[in-house]
């Protein structure tokens, strides 16, 4: 089936303006989480959502960040007056909750570059 | 607080010969997985290999394994006859919530292993 899918795949911007990046995760995954790479910082968690209950933002490094997840489906990461050290890779993951694992899978990432 | 640590930076291995990635964990939780993940060049994040903290078999995925101490907090992956495809970065990674509740994945800096033809 269809793994995680993310858009744009690339996305260059320019200091101060908006962007959003868009996941989609594996259907019927109820957990969904974002993460951002980048070379300083290794990979970090950003934001998580499972199923109907409030999303854990504890990763989220500035109140200029911010995610939403429509209908349980499509989650989009929001990132407002760009800086330059929010260029990364941002990586989106989804999960089906079992007892035995969590595994995540990974989509191909979103990498943003801020002029 | 919870970490993940890989020693290593970087590897090399020749071909088909086996190599060992080291991945050290700090927590004092007593539910947690462990995982092992794969990133080529591409950038895609590729699963390998889960360890529960309450499995008592190191757990086996083909050529991957995972050697689990507990009692050194250590989760290695063993790469069996490795191959030219296998070079990539290699991320060991931490749930806190075993058992289907979840958590989001601490990340170790990472391990770029290159295998020699």
């Amino acid at each position: 089936g269809a793994g995680v899918s993310q858009s744009p795949s690339n996305k260059v911007t320019e200091k101060g303006k908006d962007v959003e990046l868009r996941c989609d995760p594996i259907s019927g995954h109820t957990a969904l989480y974002w993460y951002r790479q980048s070379l300083g910082q290794g990979l970090e968690f950003l934001i998580y959502f499972q199923g109907n209950s409030a999303p854990d933002k504890s990763g989220l490094p500035s109140d200029r960040f911010s995610a939403e997840r429509t209908g349980g489906s499509v989650s989009t990461l929001t990132i407002q007056r760009t800086q330059q050290e929010d260029s990364a890779v941002y990586l989106c993951a989804s999960s089906l909750p079992e007892r035995a694992t969590d595994t995540q899978y990974f989509g191909p990432g979103t990498r943003l570059t801020v002029l | 607080a919870q970490k993940i640590t890989q020693t290593q930076p970087g590897m090399f291995v020749q071909e088909k010969e086996a190599v060992t990635l080291d991945c050290t964990y700090d927590t004092s939780d007593q539910s947690y997985g462990l995982f092992w993940y794969k990133q080529p060049s591409s950038g895609e994040m590729i699963f390998l290999i889960y360890q529960g903290s309450y499995d008592e078999q190191n757990a086996t995925e083909g050529r991957y394994s995972l050697n689990f101490q507990k009692a050194r907090k250590s989760a290695n992956l063993v790469i069996s006859a490795s191959q030219l495809g296998d070079s990539a970065m290699y991320f060991c990674a931490m749930s806190l919530n075993y058992g289907g509740s979840q958590g989001n994945l601490i990340f170790g800096k990472g391990t770029k292993l290159s295998v020699k033809p």
